[in-house]
């Protein structure tokens, strides 16, 4: 287990809808990172926090939205949802440091119908 | 052209077989590559983490990195069922700013007892 913990495991959601998804990160991590990982594809990464603020974007639009709070949790924040929104989605947390990698959480699963 | 090719199999192997993984990847900025490994339904955990070019051995995985080939390979020797799972590489430059790891495919492997 690598401490970093997703919630909720499941979500269904039709399209138009908005949806929110948490990440606690593991204790001692300052930097968490988002990825989309669609059916039979590699993670692809949407954004990274660190110390509350977006540092790093890929190539999402701005209808995917970010939230790192004081203790390091997160949200993202998926507006008007589309049907190939429906992927896993994967939270990640490090901690500082050139050489650090990232340790993933075991993601939330979103179907947009 | 991706900047991550990653063969995605499926590959077939009985227990005990060596297996060999590999990328292919075209960014030359890469310095930190890894090797992870995602079950069915779970996040990815991280298998190796190597920085820049050479061999690095862990029980009975070994990851290679050539970087003149751009080409890096996992090997995973007397393999077992409990090996069977999606095994992602992923990549990152040694730039200042996001910690953004770049993805392969992934190749889903089976070991058949």
């Amino acid at each position: 287990e690598t401490g970093v913990t997703q919630s909720p495991t499941h979500l269904i959601k039709t399209r138009g809808q908005q949806v929110t998804l948490r990440c606690s990160s593991q204790s001692g991590h300052n930097t968490v990172s988002w990825y989309q990982q669609a059916l039979g594809q590699g993670p692809q990464f949407i954004f990274q926090y660190y110390r509350e603020e977006e540092n790093g974007r890929g190539n999402f639009p701005p209808r995917f939205s970010g939230l790192q709070f004081p203790n390091y949790s997160s949200e993202l924040n998926v507006n008007a949802l589309e049907l190939d929104d429906s992927a896993l989605y994967l939270c990640a947390s490090r901690p500082g440091g050139p050489g650090e990698t990232q340790y993933f959480g075991p993601g939330t699963r979103l179907l947009v119908l | 052209q991706k900047e991550v090719e990653q063969d995605p199999g499926p590959l077939s192997v009985p227990e005990g077989a060596i297996v060999s993984l590999n990328c292919t990847y075209s960014n030359s900025a890469f310095q930190y590559f890894m090797w992870y490994r995602q079950y069915s339904r779970k996040g990815p955990e991280l298998l190796m983490y190597t920085y820049s070019s050479g061999n690095k051995e862990d029980g009975r995985f070994t990851a290679q990195v050539d970087k003149s080939s751009k080409y890096i390979s996992l090997f995973i020797r007397d393999s077992q069922p409990s090996d069977s799972a999606t095994y992602l590489c992923a990549m990152k430059d040694s730039g200042a700013g996001s910690y953004q790891l770049t993805f392969g495919k992934g190749t889903k492997l089976s070991v058949i007892p």
